[in-house]
């Protein structure tokens, strides 16, 4: 199985601040990551495919990059809105598998 | 606008099963794969599978293929996942989600079901 290695797993920051999450794949898996945004009791909510797209209606502050075994998300003047936790995502191969997740917590 | 709802909390004992449901609105049903993925208390998500709701063809992670079926009945446009011989370590949020395909990148989640959580406990 592929694992994904996310890092921090938790994290404090201000509203304003720019945040930067990453994601390790044990192996190359071009850009089939996806980013997922979940709030205390409820879904996750899709906010990245593709390593790099946008979902419709997801904020410009949030941005994905990488390809192969490193990908990055950086939410940029971060939101009150934006504490949540967040998780990547590899759906290159089967099993799927997700990332140990970051939790952006209010400084 | 596409809609997952799921049916409601379980709880089980150790040994049983536990079904749930997944009825999907806002698109058609048989155009979009339904996969589950599930969440421990406190813990990160697990994918558990999938099943094209048109042919009904599944694919199960090895973790679970022993114990989980995943079936559909387009009729009522609805998806099941059955997971057997619970333990406590079974105990989590199930949810299904909707894989929407790319052309650049493959089928990836984008719709979720609000959840169904199962306790198993005796």
């Amino acid at each position: 199985d592929i694992q994904m290695t996310q890092s921090p797993s938790s994290l404090s920051a201000s509203v304003g601040d720019r945040v930067t999450i990453t994601c390790r794949a044990s192996q190359g898996i071009s850009n089939f990551v996806a980013w997922f945004q979940q709030k205390p009791g409820k879904a996750p909510k899709s906010l990245i495919y593709g390593s790099s797209t946008l979902r419709s209606g997801v904020p410009s502050r949030f941005t994905g990059s990488g390809s192969g075994t490193d990908f990055t998300l950086i939410i940029n003047s971060l939101q009150p809105e934006d504490f949540a936790s967040y998780y990547c995502q590899q759906y290159k191969t089967y099993p799927w598998t997700f990332g140990q997740g970051t939790k952006v917590a209010i400084k | 606008q596409v809609q997952l709802e799921q049916s409601g909390a379980e709880v089980k004992m150790p040994g049983a099963s536990v079904h749930v449901s997944c009825k999907a609105s806002g698109y058609t049903f048989t155009d979009y794969y339904i996969h589950w993925v599930r969440q421990a208390p406190g813990q990160g998500l697990e994918w558990m599978g999938w099943i094209n709701p048109s042919s009904g063809a599944t694919l199960y992670a090895q973790k679970f293929q022993s114990r989980v079926t995943v079936t559909r009945d387009a009729t009522i446009r609805t998806a099941s996942m059955q997971l057997n011989r619970l333990a406590s370590g079974d105990t989590a949020v199930y949810y299904c989600a909707r894989t929407t395909y790319d052309l650049l990148t493959g089928f990836y989640l984008d719709s979720w079901g609000q959840g169904t959580l199962v306790t198993v406990s005796s």
